[in-house]
């Protein structure tokens, strides 16, 4: 079946540090890999995504590759801010109508 | 941008109530889904939509039906509001059927059942 796995939170840095959290995943077939963030109060934001083994996700200086042979897509931040503070969701489609597996959420607290 | 607007932010509703929570997406996406999250379960499936008319059942269909009678609205339906139907409930949209369309949502409605 497909599933998701992402580390448990919160993980709490400082401003500037440099994050990472993992996700791995467990799927048949080939399918797509997904980073959504939510901020508090509100709903889930596409982040990145990737569609094919080694592609490479990014936006807002957060990266994730696809890597097949680790069934891994850990998501990856150089320097973050306190507005990075949020809940970030790891997530992979099946190609059964669009079905989405979601990670329990990793809950990211950036301080001053 | 995707828009997918869900009706009501914030609803308090009484225990054996019938609830009715509205979505509509404005970019003509075939699938629609409702998700409910709750603390230390994430996301999970209640039910979603391919088609207009078309349904199928989520992780945890019980207690709850959906309606989407237009392609750009798809409602969910809580037949009679229990106390531990109290949730935030996402509602998303994605296009098309090939696997790797994200899926778009909305801000969610935080329902209290008293």
């Amino acid at each position: 079946g497909n599933s998701v796995t992402q580390m448990e939170g919160p993980v709490t840095l400082s401003e500037e540090a440099f994050l990472t959290i993992n996700c791995t995943y467990t799927a048949t077939g080939y399918p797509s890999l997904f980073w959504y963030v939510q901020y508090p109060g509100e709903g889930l934001q596409l982040l990145l995504k990737a569609t094919k083994a080694d592609d490479k996700g990014s936006n807002k200086g957060f990266e994730a590759t696809y890597r097949k042979e680790t069934t891994s897509f850990h998501l990856e931040k150089g320097s973050v801010q306190v507005s990075d503070s949020a809940v970030y969701f790891c997530a992979l489609t099946s190609y059964n109508f669009n079905k989405f597996y979601f990670g329990s959420g990793t809950k990211l607290n950036v301080k001053p | 941008d995707v828009k997918v607007t869900q009706s009501s932010r914030y609803l308090v509703k009484r225990t054996g109530e019938k609830v009715f929570l509205e979505c509509v997406q404005d970019m003509d996406h075939e699938n629609m889904f409702w998700y409910r999250q709750d603390p230390g379960l994430g996301l999970r499936l209640i039910y979603f939509s391919y088609d207009v008319k078309m349904k199928e059942k989520g992780d945890i269909p019980e207690g709850y039906s959906v309606s989407r009678e237009k392609k750009e609205r798809f409602s969910l339906i809580l037949e009679s509001a229990s106390t531990n139907q109290t949730s935030m409930y996402l509602c998303a949209s994605s296009l098309g059927a090939n696997g790797n369309q994200p899926q778009h949502f909305g801000d969610g409605t935080r329902l209290s059942i008293l």
